[in-house]
């Protein structure tokens, strides 16, 4: 089991592009969590979803963020209209169930510099 | 809302000395506390949870209701010790997520 993969693992866009941050579960994983880390700051949650419903969305920001995890293929935070204050390491984290006793895996994160 | 705190930014310690990662947490009823441990270029890892009562690498926590403490220790320190730490509650507000602390990063030295 290769762990949870993240691609990019760096990726730059000039303000006003797009960012698509991709997260491939670990193999009989359904649940699927994105958390941002802005500089000197801890990992904070952003959302959190199963093939094709999102659950909790409490953390995104209310525009331009979307995310979603389709029935095939991986996982996709999606920025639009990047912005210099977007620059941070996103890191993916999934589970195969939810719990309290449930160990979420992290992949290794995509670091997002806006230019 | 659920916090976590990490006061210390960075810990610097010499190699067979003790540490001690301080963790303080704000949550009125029976938190769940983990410590996770990220290594120079690798992802973050569980290092321990404290429903477990475990001790990995030498590491144990104990959590302390009444000062709201889950502070992470090891007695002797090794340089591989070195990394980065955060400690974490699972959030049971809506749905099960992990809060963070803003991370301390352990430099043991030779």
């Amino acid at each position: 089991n290769a762990g949870v993969m993240q691609n990019p693992r760096h990726l730059v866009r000039r303000r006003g592009q797009e960012a698509r941050l991709r997260c491939s579960p670990m193999k009989g994983h359904s649940h699927v969590y994105w958390y941002r880390q802005l500089p000197e700051e801890g990992l904070k949650f952003m959302v959190y979803l199963q093939k094709e419903n999102i659950i909790d969305e409490s953390g995104m920001p209310k525009e331009r963020f979307s995310a979603e995890f389709p029935k095939e293929g991986p996982s996709i935070l999606r920025i639009q209209q990047v912005v210099r204050g977007d620059s941070a390491a996103y890191f993916c984290a999934s589970s195969p169930e939810q719990g309290r006793n449930t160990e979420a895996f992290f992949g290794q994160g995509t670091r997002l510099t806006v230019v | 809302a659920q916090r976590v705190t990490q006061p210390e930014k960075l810990l610097s310690v010499f190699k067979g000395a003790p540490v001690e990662l301080k963790c303080n947490y704000s949550y009125s009823g029976s938190p769940e506390l983990f410590w996770y441990v990220q290594y120079s270029r690798q992802r973050l890892q569980l290092l321990l949870r404290h429903i477990s009562r475990e001790s990995i690498k030498g590491f144990t926590a104990d959590l302390n209701k009444g000062e709201t403490s889950f502070h992470l220790k090891k007695p002797f320190a090794q340089e591989e010790d070195s990394a980065m730490y955060y400690c974490a509650s699972l959030s049971t507000s809506g749905t099960y997520k992990y809060i963070f602390g803003t991370g301390t990063r352990l430099k043991v030295l030779a």
